[in-house]
């Protein structure tokens, strides 16, 4: 199993670029979902699904979209980038969302807007 | 509002020695889960530990084990017998219903040889 995947590593845009940043899982996991971490602050939830089709807000959604069209892949879009969205952006998976899970993290995006 | 806590930003310890990490939460539920999190400078986010708030018992991990006082909403981690490898941010987190984690802003431990 490859886990959680996260592309790409690194991404460097400028002000009102948009982009996709890809995250998978292989593991069948129903739930998935994305998180931003800045400096000195823990990871702040952006959205989650609970299974394909299934989205909704976390803490911290605006300037972010998400869709979940299989199980396996939860992209997250940003449509007008912004210096704020400047971040490592995490993307997480587990059976069910349940605190009896394991949370399985990918290795994180560290983006940049210029 | 569901906050977490964690007032250390920096702690030093040296190897072999005992150190705890402190973290308060704040919540109007019943039912819930707390976690500690490790992430080392690969930035690949661990599970140390967990524990569910309706279990008095304190959880124990090998070398890691929490100090859960529900009435006070604290839940601080121990690490015994620190390793250089025990070097890392950890985070501090809680979970009720399902869903939705709340993260702390992390202390950062830093193992001394």
């Amino acid at each position: 199993n490859a886990g959680v995947t996260q592309t790409p590593k690194f991404q460097v845009l400028k002000t009102g670029q948009s982009m996709t940043l890809q995250c998978a899982q292989d593991m069948n996991h129903e739930y998935m979902s994305w998180y931003r971490q800045d400096p000195g602050m823990g990871l702040r939830l952006i959205h989650y699904s609970v299974g394909a089709g299934i989205t909704d807000q976390g803490e911290v959604p605006n300037g972010y979209n998400v869709s979940r069209s299989t199980t396996e892949d939860f992209p997250l879009r940003l449509l007008s980038a912004a210096p704020s969205q400047t971040s490592v952006y995490f993307c997480a998976s587990s059976e069910s969302g349940r605190g009896t899970d394991t949370q399985y993290f990918g290795p994180g995006t560290r983006l940049t807007v210029l | 509002a569901q906050t977490v806590t964690q007032s250390q930003p920096e702690m030093s310890v040296q190897e072999a020695e005992t150190v705890t990490l402190s973290c308060t939460y704040d919540t109007s539920e019943n039912n819930y889960y707390l976690f500690w999190y490790k992430q080392p400078p690969s930035r690949q986010m661990i599970l140390v530990i967990r524990q569910e708030a309706y279990k008095q018992q304190n959880a124990t991990e090998n070398r890691f084990s929490v100090n859960f006082q529900k009435a006070a909403k604290s839940f601080s981690l121990k690490i015994s017998d620190s390793q250089l490898g025990d070097t890392a941010m950890y985070f501090c987190a809680f979970i009720y219903n399902f869903n939705k984690f709340y993260f702390g802003s992390g202390t950062k431990l830093n193992v001394k040889p």
